[in-house]
């Protein structure tokens, strides 16, 4: 599975959108991206997932360059319970293993 | 969205003794279970890969006889830690996979061993 890179922490302030980047420059055709988060002692959340098109669901948008090296993470309003470990993991789908990296540790911050 | 049960949700266990959390999927089948440990300030650290009604596949490093999965039925999944030492106080956390999902996994709220 093709590796990412995400930033080690970011901050924003409350009520603002939260982007995230991830930059997955081996990514194959084959392989999703998918974002998760964790917030402090729980259990990880799946948020959102693609393969090339921009996806938006009630939690977030994910948009996905054209070469698909790299996508962002979109909270539009951040709230302070979004405070967590934010992590892009990019693989294939099927029975494939769901592998974790540092992630980014996002601060909302009122 | 998916729901993933996971219990207890912490546990003080004696050097020696075993201990066995459970993971159940509530609402959906879940074809493939993962768990991970997770030690303080670190990332999640998987396992080992479980499909219902075969036998496990650990990651390197982790010690299959220490470490006892079950996947018995399409809801259910536990792993036992046998024989437990300080060392293995860590946060345990399973997550599920459906067969109709697109590769997305739901996880467990995370079970806090401690070993004293």
């Amino acid at each position: 599975d093709a590796k990412t890179t995400q930033p080690t922490s970011m901050d924003c302030a409350e009520g603002r959108a939260a982007n995230l980047p991830c930059n997955h420059s081996t990514i194959s055709g084959n392989e999703y991206v998918y974002w998760y988060r964790q917030i402090h002692s729980q259990g990880p959340q799946y948020i959102i997932h693609g393969l090339k098109n921009n996806e938006t669901n009630e939690m977030a948008s994910l948009i996905i360059t054209e070469d698909r090296k790299s996508s962002t993470l979109i909270l539009p309003h951040a709230t302070l319970r979004d405070t967590a470990v934010y992590y892009c993991i990019v693989s294939r789908t099927g029975g494939f293993k769901t592998i974790f990296g540092a992630g980014t540790r996002l601060f909302v911050k009122a | 969205g998916a729901v993933v049960s996971q219990h207890p949700s912490w546990v003080i266990c004696k050097s020696g003794t075993s201990v066995k959390i459970e993971c159940r999927s509530l609402d959906f089948q879940a074809t493939t279970m993962f768990w991970y440990r997770q030690f303080p300030k670190q990332s999640l650290m998987l396992m080992a890969t479980s499909n219902e009604g075969s036998k496990a596949t650990y990651e390197q490093g982790v010690e299959k006889d220490k470490f006892l999965i079950n996947h018995a039925s399409l809801t259910l999944s536990t792993l036992t830690v046998t024989s437990a030492h300080p060392e293995d106080s860590s946060f345990y956390i399973c997550s599920a996979r459906g067969s109709q999902s697109t590769g997305e996994a739901f996880f467990g709220q995370g079970t806090r061993l401690t070993v004293v």
